[in-house]
């Protein structure tokens, strides 16, 4: 069992306002980086996987990094919106069918 | 295609009763999980499956069956339903997604909400 840190836990921010969190994880025996989006009363849904150190992947308004020699990957929002509240979850790879390792979430709040 | 299918939605057992989560999926997917979700916790993973005929334990398996008897279906039991098995379950499963660098990305159900009292 592996530890996977998310902060800040919770956040709320106004309507416009830039913001980022941070996935933490162990940075030996890397494989994959998944950020998931869920939505209360919906299912998590793939934003990123990234594999490489370096890595960057941006979809709309959302980006991420990644930092496998440290541990850890960034999540941002820019110009956040009503619409991005919601839990991101990141999870840990190893590599093989069992070995995907979830944080806790940042659970995200924009304010109209 | 519908995706991957979680039924029932909701559901309020009494301690010691037994229930089947159902899972199906249309994907053709081979890797197929079931996760539970606690306030305050990362997904835990109950049960998985690479294949047909094939299953096995993760993280939190006690009070839980599975099985995989065709690639489409993933059902797990609740044998004697306790309070500590108030949870939101997921499954998913798990498919090559294109641009990814061949790293496998779930796809979730929509979850089913027990409440054991």
């Amino acid at each position: 069992i592996l530890n996977v840190e998310q902060s800040p836990q919770s956040l709320h921010v106004q309507e416009g306002d830039s913001t980022n969190f941070t996935c933490s994880f162990p940075s030996s025996n890397f494989y994959a980086l998944h950020w998931y989006r869920w939505e209360t009363a919906k299912s998590p849904e793939a934003l990123f996987v990234m594999t490489l150190n370096g890595d960057e992947k941006k979809k709309g308004r959302i980006s991420a990094t990644l930092n496998t020699k440290e541990g850890y990957s960034y999540l941002y929002i820019k110009g956040s919106q009503p619409e991005d509240s919601a839990t991101y979850l990141c999870a840990f790879s190893l590599g093989g069918a069992n070995n995907l390792f979830f944080g806790t979430g940042t659970r995200l709040t924009v304010i109209p | 295609n519908a995706g991957v299918t979680q039924t029932p939605k909701f559901r309020i057992l009494k301690i010691g009763q037994s229930m089947t989560l159902q899972c199906t999926q249309d994907m053709n997917h081979n890797y197929m999980y079931w996760y539970r979700q606690d306030p305050g916790m990362g997904l835990k993973l109950i049960y998985y499956s690479v294949g047909a005929g094939i299953t096995d334990k993760g993280e939190v398996p006690n009070g839980y069956n599975v099985s995989r008897s065709t690639t489409e279906d993933f059902p797990l039991r609740l044998e004697l339903a306790a309070p500590s098995q108030t949870s939101v379950y997921f499954c998913a499963t798990v498919g090559n997604k294109r641009g990814t660098s061949g790293a496998n990305v779930l796809t979730f159900g929509a979850g089913s909400r027990l409440t054991v009292l």
